[in-house]
């Protein structure tokens, strides 16, 4: 597979459940940040979660890392129809030369059903 | 809160013209980036640039695409010769001091139809 990819691709929930994404990576990474991308729209930064971290929350939004196991999981609680989206982990590693590169998986489709 | 602007939303160009895409990246951040979507698939890495020139680009990131900051605020995407292949939603991004521990943020993005 290849680095930050999220499963599921796709997932339904009535409103008021939880919804947990997942993301799996495989190099090493310095942070790694979760987007939301409402169709056709623009991304819309969530949360960042550096390496030395192991959760994080903001809001509804509770991420976490594992940084031996590679993975990192976005819960989105109490959901509501307007989370309907796609959600997107990205993965900042450093590249060489004083440069780092943000590189994105294809993302999990959330469907919250009122 | 400060924001990525990207003009135009969305643009339709004939196959073979040139094409500029704008970005106006928040004001006090260093390193610029464009990014793309191909409908349904995940977000590419284009190109990074930093005090005026590029500082990674991908494989993507051929002679056909340069990148452009003529003034103080402005940072172009210029893709020559468009390709139906290019067609695909833009995204510049800009962040303060690099990725290594501050928040990329994205523009809303320029839909680009090769026709």
């Amino acid at each position: 597979s290849q680095q930050g990819e999220e499963d599921p691709q796709a997932l339904s929930i009535q409103e008021g459940e939880n919804a947990t994404m997942n993301c799996s990576y495989k190099t090493s990474i310095n942070n790694l940040q979760w987007y939301r991308q409402n169709s056709g729209r623009g991304l819309v930064h969530l949360i960042l979660i550096r390496s030395n971290e192991r959760e994080k929350h903001s809001g509804r939004l509770r991420v976490t890392l594992d940084t031996s196991k590679k993975s990192s999981s976005l819960l989105i609680t109490a959901s509501r129809a307007a989370d309907t989206a796609s959600y997107f982990c990205a993965t900042v590693s450093y590249s060489g030369a004083g440069s780092y590169q943000l590189t994105f998986g294809k993302g999990t489709k959330l469907s919250v059903i009122p | 809160e400060p924001e990525v602007t990207q003009t135009p939303s969305h643009q339709v160009t004939q196959m073979g013209q040139e094409v500029i895409l704008r970005c106006v990246p928040i004001s006090n951040h260093l390193y610029f980036y464009w990014y793309r979507q191909i409908l349904g698939q995940k977000v590419e890495f284009l190109v990074s640039f930093y005090n005026n020139e590029i500082s990674e680009k991908s494989e993507i990131f051929d002679d056909q695409f340069s990148v452009e900051r003529p003034d103080g605020s402005n940072f172009t995407l210029k893709i020559r010769s468009t390709k139906l292949e290019d067609s695909a939603m833009y995204f510049c991004a800009s962040s303060g001091q690099g990725n290594s521990g501050n928040t990329i943020y994205f523009g809303e993005g320029s839909w680009l139809t090769v026709v």
